[in-house]
């Protein structure tokens, strides 16, 4: 079936460091890839995505490529900030479907 | 233009009660999807509507949970006869009609506790 996989946590990284959350992925069809970002008590924010191979979602500093060779969509980012302390979903969606499929979500935690 | 609205965004029920959960979809979207989150997951799917039809409801647990999205005001998500097992956060999310399933936006959630 359709699913994500993505590392478990929980990161702690220091301020500035390189980050990196795996996900991979498992689907039917041609899938499109997400990260969420969850604060705190807060819902999902969409943070990048990206809709087909090789394609490179950006956003605030976090990239991603779709890789469908090595099926990932692997998460990183150059520096990190104490800001950036949430909990990271990576999901998928397929173009014929109507659901998301979440992975279950790597908590970071930035110190400064 | 507001975003999906959920209220209320904290519930606390005891057991055997009945839960009641409200989406309000962005304006002019007129697809609504429900998603559980349990304690240490990820969210899970439960339903997808439309205004007045229910399209997917693969998700959803057979007994005690159904869900609404009438031709006015929000979806409702309802659980009735609640146990511990249902403290989660529950999402809603919706789409405009011409959206494919990644035009999602999701609204801020729902927290029950069930006591």
């Amino acid at each position: 079936g359709d699913s994500v996989t993505q590392m478990e946590g929980p990161v702690t990284l220091s301020e500035e460091a390189f980050l990196t959350i795996n996900c991979t992925y498992t689907a039917t069809g041609y899938p499109s890839l997400f990260w969420y970002v969850q604060y705190p008590g807060e819902g999902l924010q969409l943070l990048l995505k990206a809709t087909k191979a090789d394609d490179k979602g950006s956003n605030k500093g976090f990239e991603a490529t779709y890789r469908k060779e090595t099926t990932s969509f692997h998460l990183e980012k150059g520096s990190v900030q104490v800001s950036d302390s949430a909990v990271y979903f990576c999901a998928l969606t397929l173009n014929t479907g109507n659901q998301f499929y979440f992975g279950t979500g790597t908590s970071l935690t930035v110190i400064p | 233009n507001a975003g999906v609205m959920q209220n209320p965004r904290h519930l606390v029920r005891r057991r055997g009660q009945e839960a009641r959960l409200r989406c309000s979809p962005m304006k002019g979207h007129s697809h609504v999807y429900w998603y559980r989150q349990l304690p240490e997951e990820g969210l899970k799917f439960m339903v997808y509507l439309q205004k007045e039809n229910i399209i997917d409801e693969s998700g959803m647990p057979k007994e005690r949970f159904s869900a609404e999205f009438p031709k006015e005001g929000p979806s409702i998500l309802r659980i009735q006869q609640v146990v511990r097992g249902d403290s989660a956060a529950y999402f809603c999310a919706s789409s405009p009609p011409e959206g494919k399933a990644y035009e999602q936006y999701f609204g801020p959630g729902t927290r029950l506790t069930v006591t």
